[in-house]
């Protein structure tokens, strides 16, 4: 079945260290991908997006994601983490339109950031 | 540009009341989403709108919850009658096209 997977519930890094939160989908063709981040108490916020182009994308607060064909794989990243950064991060995929028209979002990874 | 708005941002009820939650999408934006959040089964979409247009509600739990969207600017999502089970956090979420997903600050139910 088609679905998009975030391997890791929980990852905690140190203040500074880098960061990779993975997710993977599977889907016949290349679906447009996104990064949403949820802190505390409030709304999803959209970190970035991959339609098409280059696959190493820019997004705000610092941070980046690279897609890769081969693998199916969106991975987010961030060279050094701030303490700010703790929250929960979803991965969603479009699904190309012969799997419905909705958006399709991971289970969701908690960050901790440890000082 | 305010965002997605949505009112009230907390609202406690005791069981049997009748429930409405307001959305005011982004500004141009022409669909709307309503979506429900808890711990045990994550985020769900519970219905969608385009240009107005309900589109598919099968996310939608009962008969107890219904929404509209009476003009481009406003939508609701009414509980009639609530229960304790829904409680959750509700979101609103506007787009220009169906994938890219812009969330209000979503409102916390307590069913007591």
């Amino acid at each position: 079945a088609q679905s998009v997977t975030q391997p890791d519930i929980h990852i905690t890094v140190s203040e500074g260290a880098s960061l990779e939160l993975r997710c993977n989908y599977s889907y016949g063709a290349t679906p447009y991908l996104f990064w949403y981040v949820q802190s505390p108490g409030q709304g999803l916020q959209l970190l970035l997006k991959y339609f098409s182009g280059d696959t190493l994308v820019q997004g705000i607060k610092g941070f980046e994601a690279e897609f890769k064909r081969s693998q199916s794989s969106f991975n987010l990243r961030k060279p050094s983490v701030h303490w700010s950064d703790a929250a929960e991060y979803f991965c969603a995929v479009g699904p190309p339109m012969e799997y419905g028209n909705k958006l399709v979002f991971g289970a969701g990874t908690i960050l901790r950031v440890k000082s | 540009d305010a965002g997605v708005i949505q009112s009230p941002r907390h609202e406690v009820t005791e069981m049997g009341q009748e429930v409405t939650l307001r959305c005011k999408p982004i500004s141009g934006h022409d669909y709307l989403f309503w979506y429900r959040q808890t711990m045990m089964r994550g985020l769900e979409l519970l219905i969608y709108f385009n240009n107005n247009v309900p589109i598919d509600d099968s996310g939608m739990p009962e008969d107890r919850f219904s929404a509209k969207m009476p003009n481009a600017s406003f939508s609701t999502l009414k509980i009639q009658p609530s229960e304790p089970r829904d409680s959750a956090v509700y979101f609103c979420a506007s787009s220009l096209w169906s994938y890219e997903q812009y969330f209000g600050p979503g409102t916390r139910l307590t069913v007591t």
